[in-house]
């Protein structure tokens, strides 16, 4: 049962227009919500995150937000080059454990 | 510094053979994870240690699979009698104390098991 949900698997955007990610998630245990960046051939690596007690963090181009009520979080890039260009992964974890939910991953291609 | 490193980077076995997939975490990280990536599926979770305390076990598919951590450092995932469907990716990700919960996981690059 998949608890974190990215749907529209791929996206493309011009290169210096705003790119929007979408994440869900059905349980309500989850306190603390990650993103992460993939290269091809590489692991994962952090991008930004979010306590379930804030809606909104922001570091640089990346903003995330998180909509507890829904249930939905998203990751605003602004503006979007061409070396974000990679699979963004939703990530979720549950309170009192530090393992970590992923959803499938966006394919995020910055059209120069 | 170095980052989490895996071995061997791909791996090619056939069913039912044994394989042991290695993760060298940062130093100094007390916590380690394997998760693995199906084709097309998110980062599924296998098992979390956490210093000297008993790992986290609850994401392990099955009793093929098994996984040690020795010294509090160098870890060994095994799986036994290999099937088609264990073919994946291997991640192993490792943080400064798994214990205060919003500890950055550094992820390895994986490895890549192909079950024949």
């Amino acid at each position: 049962d998949q608890q974190v949900k990215q749907n529209s698997p791929s996206l493309s955007v011009q290169e210096g227009r705003i790119s929007i990610l979408n994440c869900d998630y059905t349980n309500s245990m989850f306190d603390y919500f990650l993103w992460y960046k993939k290269y091809p051939a590489e692991g994962p690596t952090f991008l930004i995150s979010i306590s379930s007690i804030k809606d909104k963090n922001e570091d640089g181009r990346f903003t995330v937000f998180l909509n507890k009520s829904a249930k939905h979080l998203s990751l605003h890039i602004v503006p979007s080059q061409p070396g974000d260009s990679a699979v963004y992964f939703c990530a979720a974890r549950y309170y009192g454990n530090n393992r970590l939910a992923f959803g499938k991953g966006n394919q995020v291609v910055v059209i120069p | 510094g170095a980052g989490v490193s895996q071995s061997p980077s791909n791996k090619v076995t056939e069913k039912g053979k044994d394989v042991e997939l290695r993760c060298d975490p940062i130093s100094g990280h007390t916590a380690l994870y394997w998760y693995r990536q199906s084709l097309g599926q998110g980062l599924e979770f296998l098992i979390y240690f956490q210093g000297n305390s008993a790992p986290d076990k609850s994401g392990l598919p099955s009793d093929r699979f098994s996984a040690e951590r020795t010294g509090g450092s160098v870890s060994t995932l095994t799986i036994q009698r290999t099937q088609q469907e264990d073919s994946a990716v291997y991640l192993c990700a490792s943080s400064l104390d798994g214990a205060r919960g919003t500890d950055t996981q550094y992820f390895g690059p994986g490895t890549r098991l192909t079950v024949l």
